[in-house]
């Protein structure tokens, strides 16, 4: 069966500091895609950063980057230099079989204070 | 270029009626899928089309159907609705219905928010 585990409810952080959002997953699947969305209050879905399972390298966005550890099956997120407008809820997201869309995690609620 | 579209962002239905949810995707995009998110939770698969076809179903029941048309728009309906069917309902649009292969992502919309009374 296809999940995703996101273990962190909450993680506070302050401005221009780092952060690592920890993600799992868990498929039988070789081929597959792990994608970070963000979503504010507004509601509205916000693509962060995607990682295929092939990709050697591990993928970055700007200041978000993607630690990808095949072995452990872990794909946790890097934001660094936080900035409060980065205050939201985070999704670890994976999809591994076509026709099933992507699979959530529970989600990360990051706060950035100053 | 005007991003993935979804009506209305609010609706209030009671106990038992029948709702429909419109949306809209990103031109060029043949794909859609829908999301259900319940308050506190991450979005759930409800559905995926692509070229008008089904290609995909989540573990939600036979109350809930979709369609998409040919301009690749797609509407989600909920019948007999009840108090548990309140969430966020999202749509999702891409060039492909298996993002993993093509290495591209799925463009979300604003959502549509559903409250059953």
């Amino acid at each position: 069966a296809q999940k995703i585990t996101q273990t962190q409810p909450g993680m506070f952080v302050q401005e221009k500091e780092a952060v690592t959002l920890d993600c799992t997953y868990d498929t039988s699947d070789q081929s597959y895609g792990l994608f970070w969305y963000k979503q504010p209050s507004s509601g509205e879905m916000i693509f962060l950063i995607y990682q295929g399972s092939y990709d050697e390298q591990n993928a970055t966005e700007g200041r978000y980057s993607l630690n990808f550890q095949k072995a452990r099956k872990s794909a946790n997120l890097v934001i660094s230099a936080s900035q409060l407008g980065d205050s939201a809820m985070y999704f670890c997201a994976m999809e591994a079989q076509a026709g099933t869309a992507l699979i959530f995690g529970k989600g990360t609620t990051l706060s950035v204070s100053s | 270029d005007a991003g993935v579209t979804q009506s209305p962002t609010h609706l209030i239905k009671t106990r038992g009626q029948q709702v429909t949810l419109r949306c809209s995707p990103i031109s060029g995009h043949k794909s859609v899928s829908w999301y259900q998110q319940v308050l506190g939770q991450g979005p759930q698969f409800i559905f995926q089309y692509y070229e008008k076809e089904e290609r995909g179903r989540g573990n939600f029941p036979d109350r809930f159907s979709a369609r998409q048309f040919p301009n690749y728009s797609s509407e989600l309906n909920v019948n007999a609705l009840l108090l548990g069917d309140s969430a966020l309902y999202l749509c999702a649009s891409s060039l492909v219905f298996f993002l993993a292969r093509m290495n591209t992502e799925a463009f979300f919309g604003q959502g549509t928010r559903l409250t059953v009374v």
